[in-house]
């Protein structure tokens, strides 16, 4: 299985500032997704990253919230902008890694609280 | 579009009791069906997965077969353990939709 990680794990951030996580896979990989866990829920995909190519946003996610870059193959970056209360979750980056472009492994996470 | 229904939790056992958490899905053709586990302030580790009607997919005990005539892929395990206490999440994966689609996640609380 791939080896991803996350930065930072955790962070604590004042309303109106903006985060920016980093996810790092250890082999080259196409495609990466970002998602988000609000307390309690499942996972709702924000946006998939091709590297060379605009990020592809789902309904509800918009790119000035939540810019991505994808600067290589192995590692992307999900900016959570003007943070609000509402935006406290879990952001979990994934990659399908190997033969098999629907199996995919995640990151350990990064918890954020905003305040 | 495609979607994953779980059972509701959350689910409290006794340890070596007998685990089934249901899953039925809808999709546009023949997905790919995945269960992954979350532990107590973890990421999403793939527990196990099948591709094709009548798969078994199997991993640390636990078990699901890939059911196309009920479109389910149930997760059992025949004897849970307190280690086993987590959040899982069923998942399809179809050619339609090219993405990740989860169930709502089961909450399982073992108690010893």
């Amino acid at each position: 299985s791939a080896v991803i990680s996350q930065k930072p794990s955790r962070d604590i951030c004042q309303r109106g500032t903006s985060l920016t996580i980093q996810c790092q896979v250890d082999s080259q990989v196409t495609m990466m997704f970002w998602y988000r866990q609000q307390p309690g829920q499942s996972l709702t995909l924000i946006a998939t990253a091709n590297q060379g190519s605009e990020a592809t946003y789902e309904s509800g996610f918009v790119i000035d919230k939540f810019p991505i870059s994808r600067p290589n193959l192995t590692f992307s970056t999900l900016t959570v902008s003007n943070m609000s209360p509402e935006d406290s979750s879990i952001y979990l980056c994934s990659a399908p890694v190997g033969d098999s472009q629907e199996t995919q492994y995640f990151g350990p996470g990064t918890r954020l609280l905003v305040l | 579009g495609d979607s994953v229904t779980q059972m509701e939790g959350p689910v409290t056992l006794s340890e070596e009791a007998f685990l089934t958490i249901n899953c039925t899905y809808t999709a546009t053709g023949y997905p790919s069906l995945f269960w992954y586990v979350q532990y107590p302030g973890e990421g999403l580790q793939l527990l196990l997965k099948a591709t094709k009607a009548d798969d078994k997919g199997s991993n640390k005990g636990f078990e699901a077969t890939y059911r196309k005539e009920t479109t389910s892929f149930h997760l059992e395990k025949g004897s849970v353990q307190v280690s086993d206490s987590a959040v899982y999440f069923c998942a399809s994966f179809s050619g339609g939709a090219q993405k990740l689609v989860f169930g709502q996640g089961t909450r399982l609380t073992i108690n010893p």
